[in-house]
């Protein structure tokens, strides 16, 4: 039972367009959404989060997308930079109750980014 | 050295043995996670520590599988008679807080990668 799912497993794009990665989540108890980056060999790096009672975040180049009715949210990243080619996670989780923060991850979009 | 640190970073163990891997979670961090990543998948959760207290190991896949962190620093994920579906990237995590909701996102070491040949 895949709670997040990003259905896309690579994204390719040209340097200083714009990066699209998608993420759909079933478990309507998520409320608190993150976006992480992970290089070879490397732990995941935290790159943005929205809250459900936003539908919009923006922090630079980067920005998160959510759309609550339809269970879905997006990070836009533009422009894309070659150095931004990485595998992207999309995590979620509930904050309270018995949830402890623990994220669910979706199964990772590796994006590359070509001069 | 302000992260998250793992050891070792590879492990490599023959089918039936016992393994253990450590996490030295950023100082002061009173939440600790351990996840476990599969080839081409993302992490899964398995275990939540509080401080000292273990309050959540829903996602340990058997009884084979152990954590620990007695003094609500150093934790360690101990596998005993390792099978070869134990093949995976163990990642611990930590953050300053109870939970993640709030908005303090979690911070991952690099990860132990183990092979059970």
């Amino acid at each position: 039972d895949q709670q997040v799912k990003q259905n896309s497993p690579s994204l390719s794009v040209q340097e200083g367009r714009i990066s699209i990665l998608n993420c759909d989540y079933t478990n309507s108890m998520f409320d608190y959404f993150l976006w992480y980056k992970k290089y070879p060999a490397e732990g995941p790096t935290f790159l943005i989060s929205i809250s459900s009672i936003k539908d919009k975040n923006e922090d630079g180049r980067f920005t998160v997308f959510l759309n609550k009715s339809a269970k879905h949210l997006s990070l836009h990243i533009v422009p894309s930079q070659p150095g931004d080619s990485a595998v992207y996670f999309c995590a979620a989780t509930g904050a309270g109750g018995t949830s402890y923060g623990k994220l669910t991850f979706g199964q990772g979009t590796i994006l590359t980014v070509h001069p | 050295g302000a992260g998250v640190s793992q050891s070792p970073r590879y492990k490599v163990a023959k089918r039936g043995q016992d393994v253990a891997l450590r996490c030295d979670p950023i100082s002061g961090h009173v939440s600790l996670f351990w996840y476990q990543q599969a080839l081409g998948q993302g992490p899964e959760f398995l275990t939540y520590f509080q401080n000292e207290a273990q309050l959540d190991k829903s996602g340990l896949p058997s009884d084979r599988f152990f954590a620990e962190r007695p003094e609500g620093s150093v934790s360690t994920l101990k596998i005993q008679r390792t099978q070869q579906e134990d093949s995976a990237v163990y990642l611990c995590a930590s953050s300053p807080i109870r939970w993640a909701g709030a908005g303090q996102p979690q911070h991952f070491g690099d990860g132990t990668r183990l092979s059970i040949l």
